[in-house]
């Protein structure tokens, strides 16, 4: 069974810190993997999309990925309280078509002021 | 670029009705549109998957008969909730996609309570 799996939190960090979301995958054909802001209330954004192993930086945000440890991890540089929402994990496996997303439980991110 | 709208965002209806969500990609071909459930605190369920001019593939315990989607063109799909009944109340959310390998993107909800 494919699942994605994240601490659900909450994890707070103090305003201006490094917020670190970490997520593990069980399907090793798995091959991109997404992070999604969701605001309470409303539906889900994507942020960053990572395909290969190493790093890779958008603005203050950075998408880790090693397939090895099959593990996934957004880094959050400078958080600012409006980084505050669920942050979920998503993997992109086969499905009808050519391909669905399967998503972790998501981690609640608090950044304090 | 790549907005999806959904109508309505909020809905409440008695038991026993049937209610229709409509799911559109404003300035894209949606080839294929995903439907998703939320339960509080929880994640995203896959409901059905949804090819423009085919029928919708249901994920397993999602009963088709009950949850009716139809994607007749490249920029609509529709969501019916059958003889709704309270708990079905959850909050729906559609995605689509222009191209077999393109990202998703996520309409704004529906938030349905049955009474």
């Amino acid at each position: 069974q494919k699942e994605v799996e994240q601490n659900s939190g909450p994890l707070s960090v103090p305003e201006g810190a490094i917020a670190s979301l970490n997520c593990t995958y069980s399907d090793r054909v798995s091959q991109s993997f997404f992070w999604y802001r969701q605001y309470s209330g409303k539906s889900p954004e994507l942020i960053m999309s990572i395909y290969s192993n190493g790093d890779k930086e958008d603005g203050r945000f950075t998408a880790q990925l090693n397939k090895a440890s099959q593990y996934v991890s957004l880094l959050i540089r400078d958080s600012q309280p409006s980084d505050s929402a669920t942050y979920l994990c998503a993997s992109k496996t086969p499905g009808a078509g050519s391909y669905q997303l399967t998503f972790g439980k998501g981690t609640k991110l608090s950044v304090i002021p | 670029g790549a907005v999806v709208s959904q109508h309505p965002s909020r809905v409440i209806c008695k038991s026993g009705t049937s209610v229709k969500i409509e799911c559109r990609s404003l300035d894209f071909q949606a080839t294929t549109m995903f439907w998703y459930r939320q339960f509080p605190k929880k994640s995203l369920m896959l409901m059905a998957t949804s090819n423009e001019g085919s029928k919708a593939t249901y994920e397993q315990g999602v009963e088709k008969d009950k949850f009716l989607i139809n994607h007749a063109s490249l920029t609509l799909s529709t969501l019916t909730v059958t003889s709704a009944h309270p708990e079905d109340s959850s909050f729906y959310i559609c995605s689509a996609r222009d191209i077999p390998d393109g990202d998703q993107y996520f309409g704004p909800g529906t938030r349905l309570l049955v009474l």
